[in-house]
């Protein structure tokens, strides 16, 4: 079946450092694949998405590339700030009509002042 | 314009006691989806409703779990009797098109059964 392993978390970083949660992905196909953010005491938001091989998402300074070749999707952020703090789903969409996204586990994100 | 509303925002209740956790979704929205996350866990789908229709409700664990949505507005989803693996966090989303990915998710309920 369809899934999404993302690293553990939490992840705790100074402001500006650089920012990387790893998610690798299986499922048959091309899937779709989604970053997901959730702040504090907030709903989920979509972050960012990529729908076919090599196509890089990006959104409020934070990227991931569509990695076929690894069945990858690592989010990425060069400099980060304490409003970062979160946390971060990584998610897939199997192509082909009515199909249901499938999570990872999330990844807590502290930034730290 | 309002946002996917839940309520209540925190539940704590023993097990074998009946919770009610409902949803109202963005005025017009069709389409409303409940998720749950099981602490530390993924989110997992649990049903699709189109208006008052379950399109979709393959991710309901058990019988103990029974969601509605009369009138195709808001949804309740009923945790009847509640047992210990049933806490977490239950989302609830909507959208105009059946999309989640167009949809606006709620805060969440987060439902602690002890």
């Amino acid at each position: 079946g369809n899934s999404v392993t993302q690293m553990e978390g939490p992840v705790t970083l100074s402001e500006e450092a650089f920012l990387t949660i790893n998610c690798t992905y299986t499922a048959t196909g091309y899937p779709s694949l989604f970053w997901y953010v959730q702040y504090p005491g907030e709903g989920l938001q979509l972050l960012l998405k990529a729908t076919k091989a090599d196509d890089k998402g990006s959104n409020k300074g934070f990227e991931a590339t569509y990695r076929k070749e690894t069945t990858s999707f690592h989010l990425e952020k060069g400099s980060v700030q304490v409003s970062d703090s979160a946390v971060y789903f990584c998610a897939l969409r199997p192509s082909g009509g009515y199909q249901k996204v499938t999570f990872g586990t999330g990844t807590k994100l502290q930034v730290i002042p | 314009e309002a946002g996917v509303t839940q309520f209540p925002s925190h539940s704590v209740i023993e097990k074998g006691q009946t919770v009610t956790l409902r949803c109202d979704p963005i005025s017009g929205h069709d389409n409303l989806y409940w998720y749950r996350r099981v602490m530390g866990k993924e989110i997992k789908f649990l049903l699709h409703f189109v208006k008052e229709s379950k399109q979709d409700e393959s991710g309901m664990p058990n019988n103990r779990f029974l969601a509605e949505r009369t009138g195709g507005t808001y949804s309740t989803l009923k945790v009847q009797p509640a047992e210990l693996e049933d806490s977490g966090v239950y989302f609830c989303a909507s959208s105009s098109k059946q999309e989640l990915t167009e949809a606006f998710f709620g805060q969440g309920t987060r439902l602690t059964v002890v």
